[in-house]
């Protein structure tokens, strides 16, 4: 079945740093999905990706999907300690079900 | 907007009981809802799909006849873990996909912490 991977499993930044995690599907995927989870907290909806090649920005954090959309890539530029979480990536192909990636721990030493 | 609520929030019960979580979709209709359950520091796992009036589809390894799913309504699906074991205990998610909206798109709920004593 389709799986979906996520490097790196831990990411320890000092505040102001940039941070990069990255995901790869096993399969082509229709859409890739990103969500942030606070420590003790649910997933949050950051965005989608749906195009080939597509990037979208949402103030520090650039999403970014592969021109194959095997691959996608989040990065914060400038961390801040409000960024602490775990990101995890989400991907499908038609209508099943959200794969997750394993996520990406993020901390920001101040 | 898109709000998913869970009930309860924690629940703390015996060995060889039964518990029932509500998902519910505050402000938007669902007709497929997903049930998750994650261990500490791990992903979420995709347990089954809720689908509204129809059978739930669970994925392998997860025993239906232990997680009993009901999605009644539009707006609302239930979990029963019948006759839990302390291995059952885990953050049980679920989550919505509005009729009306993103392609694709799927709104969590809180969570439900449960531990099995």
């Amino acid at each position: 079945g389709q799986q979906v991977m996520q490097i790196p499993q831990y990411q320890h930044v000092q505040e102001g740093e940039d941070f990069t995690t990255y995901c790869n599907s096993s399969t082509t995927l229709s859409n890739i999905q990103w969500y942030k989870q606070r420590p003790g907290g649910h997933p949050v909806f950051l965005i989608q990706l749906v195009k080939s090649g597509e990037v979208k920005k949402q103030k520090r954090l650039t999403f970014q999907f592969g021109e194959a959309k095997k691959n996608s890539s989040l990065h914060i530029t400038a961390t801040q300690t409000t960024d602490v979480g775990t990101y995890f990536c989400a991907g499908n192909s038609g209508n099943t079900p959200l794969v997750f990636g394993k996520g990406t721990r993020l901390s920001v030493i101040a | 907007g898109a709000v998913v609520s869970q009930h309860p929030s924690w629940v703390i019960c015996k060995s060889g009981t039964s518990v029932k979580i509500e998902c519910r979709s505050l402000d938007f209709q669902a007709t497929t809802m997903f049930w998750y359950r994650q261990f500490p520091k791990q992903s979420l796992m995709l347990m089954a799909t809720s689908n509204e009036g129809s059978k739930a589809t669970y994925e392998q390894g997860v025993e239906k006849d232990k997680f009993l799913i009901n999605h009644a309504s539009l707006t609302l699906s239930t979990l029963t873990v019948t006759s839990a074991h302390p291995e059952d205990s885990s953050f049980y998610i679920c989550s919505a996909r509005p009729i009306a909206g993103g392609y694709n798109e799927q709104f969590f709920g809180p969570g439900t912490r449960l531990t099995v004593l």
